[in-house]
């Protein structure tokens, strides 16, 4: 049984590209989350998915930034026009949904604007 | 505003001693609070959860417990040993939802 798995692993950009990243939760999950974390800093919360629903972006940027989680698929975390800040470890986790329950997070992918 | 803090400073620990790491939280009322582990270039791995309810959690070496009234969680190492050298994250539940919010973590050397 695979766990989360997040494609690419890294994944370097130039000033004004497009970055999308994947990430296939586990199977049995329906419940996806993406965090960004900067170097010495804590896993900040950016979106919360169920398949095919917008649950919580609060943690998101208004502007370039995008998510979706559709019927199909794995889900996408999508940064337009990226910028040399927009450079992180971006992680994903999912969870069944159930109270209580835990995360269990993909390996990362480490994104590199240049 | 809310805040979830834990030592910012790395924690030097002799193999075989307790490490103990705090956590503390400030405006929140959390159902929950969960501890994980993330080592260099990883995602992080559950360890435990506590809920509001409980005093005390234990899994093997590992031993949390959670204050509601002092707003604080403990996260303690017995025994411990090189492997266990990482960093360790504390997160809860921001507002009784789904959703779980990390503090900043504590880097933890287990010194041979």
């Amino acid at each position: 049984n695979a766990g989360v798995m997040q494609n690419p692993r890294h994944l370097v950009r130039r000033r004004g590209q497009e970055a999308r990243l994947r990430c296939s939760p586990m199977k049995g999950h329906s419940h996806v989350y993406w965090y960004r974390q900067l170097p010495e800093e804590g896993l900040k919360f950016m979106v919360y998915l169920q398949k095919e629903n917008i649950i919580d972006e609060s943690g998101m940027p208004k502007e370039r930034f995008s998510a979706e989680f559709p019927k199909e698929g794995p889900s996408i975390l999508r940064i337009q026009q990226v910028v040399r800040g927009d450079s992180a470890a971006y992680f994903c986790a999912s969870s069944p949904g159930e109270w209580l329950n835990s995360y269990t997070f993909g390996s990362g992918t480490r994104l590199t604007v240049v | 505003s809310q805040k979830i803090e834990q030592n910012s400073e790395a924690l030097n620990i002799q193999e075989g001693k307790t490490a103990t790491l705090t956590c503390n939280y400030t405006n929140y009322s959390p159902a929950y609070l969960q501890w994980y582990r993330q080592d260099p270039g990883r995602g992080p791995v559950f360890l435990l959860l506590i809920r509001e309810n409980e005093k005390e959690k234990r899994k093997e070496r590992l031993k949390v417990t959670f204050d509601t009234t002092l707003k604080q969680s403990l996260f303690h190492i017995t025994a411990s040993q090189p492997a266990d050298s990482a960093t360790y994250l504390c997160a809860l539940d921001m507002n009784r939802d789904d959703k779980i919010i990390f503090g900043k973590g504590t880097r933890l050397h287990i010194l041979p």
